[in-house]
């Protein structure tokens, strides 16, 4: 089982509906959970990180945290064409005191 | 936040060379990291970058190959030592802010090496 898990997608979704990228984590013992956006030929950008259990809104994104099934998500709602780029979420705690990364989901937003 | 810049942005190299990739941080941080990102492929930790005391290095990375110098708490390097094509790959900096139960890393732009 991989430490971080995500879909590779890609996801499609038409501009306007929300986008919902969804991760899971193996060591119960996680503390801090991230998603960086990564356009093609960049850098990873931190989008959102949340610590507590719930949801975290800043404008149009929306991170959701249930450590008791170990389930992240980042929710993008009226999603833009500019949105299209690979969501990598990160896991930060645990047994390895590290950051780790799931491999990523592609979004490709559709105009 | 942190603002990181990387030099060189890229590079094209030939095998048996090295290459030293410098990393510089708007801010003093504790905590600096080495990446490496192959296409098509998540983040790969090289190792971290301690200040006043050696690197350390994950699974996988050597120090004879990714020398690491951290001299000063904004300032980070990373030598990639006798190069070969399989070692061309995106190498990013990273760095690590915040304070308490609440820390983030941020990431410079990347230094794409290809080596022939």
């Amino acid at each position: 089982q991989k430490e971080v898990e995500q879909n590779s997608g890609p996801l499609s979704v038409p501009e306007g509906a929300i986008a919902s990228l969804n991760c899971t984590y193996s060591d119960r013992g996680s503390q801090s959970f991230f998603w960086y956006r990564q356009y093609s030929g960049k850098s990873p950008e931190l989008i959102m990180f949340i610590y507590s259990n719930g949801d975290k809104e800043d404008g149009r994104f929306t991170a959701q945290l249930n450590k008791a099934s170990q389930y992240v998500s980042l929710l993008i709602r009226d999603s833009q064409p500019s949105d299209s780029a690979t969501y990598l979420c990160a896991v930060f705690g645990g047994a390895t005191n590290k950051l780790i990364f799931g491999t990523g989901t592609l979004l490709a937003v559709q105009p | 936040s942190a603002v990181i810049s990387q030099k060189p942005s890229r590079d094209i190299c030939q095998r048996g060379t090295s290459l030293t990739i410098q990393c510089q941080v708007d801010s003093q941080v504790t905590m600096m990291f080495w990446y490496r990102q192959q296409p098509g492929q998540s983040l790969t930790l090289i190792a971290t970058a301690n200040q006043g005391s050696e690197a350390t290095y994950e699974s996988g990375f050597v120090i004879d190959k990714f020398p690491i110098s951290r001299p000063n708490l904004t300032f980070s390097t990373l030598t990639v030592s006798n190069m070969s094509p399989e070692d061309s790959s995106i190498y990013l900096c990273s760095a690590e802010t915040g304070q308490g139960a609440s820390y983030e890393q941020y990431f410079g732009p990347g230094t794409r090496l290809t080596v022939t």
